[in-house]
């Protein structure tokens, strides 16, 4: 059975600082998703992470996948108040497994002023 | 946006009550899914539907079944609401089971069983 664990589960920070959310997933998997949920929201896609080594970047919001740790990383930078969202990253099992996304517990941002 | 709907927005019912939600697609997808949101467990799969008549148990399908009698239509029905059905229900979508893009989510559905 797939797992994922994301922490921090909150996360308060100042703006203009950096930090790192982290989500970890117990199988082998070669798709990862990351979703932005505001408060009363549907999810947002963020970054689709394809293969081993994988990093993309929007704005401030980093993402990149390790497959062999089974560990992909949203590093946000400069934080600004915009950002406080639910982040929640996403899990497709290996390929000739079942169809649906496993996700993560979230991640509560409050970029603080 | 891409072309799904869920109705209702907000319902309230009485325990006991059947209650039908319903997932309305516009993008000839193949796949929908229906997953329940509550805090501190992230989103968790209810049912999901790979094509018309075809539909398979999530990981929390107790209590909760599904019809899909057109590629547009993805219905989830609580047969007798409790109050641990209380949640916030999205439905989403994917064109593949490769899908490269993730889901598409709806604006989800929040039920209240009193």
């Amino acid at each position: 059975e797939l797992k994922v664990e994301q922490n921090p589960l909150f996360l308060s920070m100042q703006e203009g600082k950096n930090y790192t959310i982290y989500c970890n997933y117990s199988t082998t998997s070669d798709r990862l998703y990351w979703y932005r949920q505001d408060p009363g929201k549907s999810l947002e896609s963020l970054f689709v992470l394809l293969s081993n080594g994988a990093v993309k970047q929007e704005g401030r919001l980093m993402a990149s996948l390790d497959t062999k740790a089974r560990l992909s990383t949203l590093h946000i930078t400069a934080a600004v108040h915009d950002l406080s969202a639910t982040y929640f990253c996403a899990v497709a099992p290996a390929p000739g497994s079942a169809r649906q996304l496993t996700f993560g517990s979230g991640t509560q941002l409050t970029v603080l002023p | 946006d891409a072309g799904i709907t869920q109705s209702p927005r907000h319902k309230v019912t009485e325990t006991g009550t059947p209650v039908t939600l319903r997932c309305h697609q516009t993008e000839n997808h193949r796949y929908m899914y229906w997953y329940r949101q509550d805090p501190g467990h992230g989103l968790r799969l209810i049912h999901y539907s790979y094509g018309v008549k075809d539909t398979d148990k999530g990981e929390v399908s107790d209590g909760y079944s599904v019809s899909r009698s057109k590629t547009e239509d993805f219905l989830l029905t609580l047969e007798s609401a409790t109050s641990s059905q209380t949640s916030v229900y999205f439905c989403a979508i994917s064109q593949t089971d490769r899908q490269l893009s993730g889901y598409t989510f709806g604006s989800g559905t929040r039920l209240t069983v009193v």
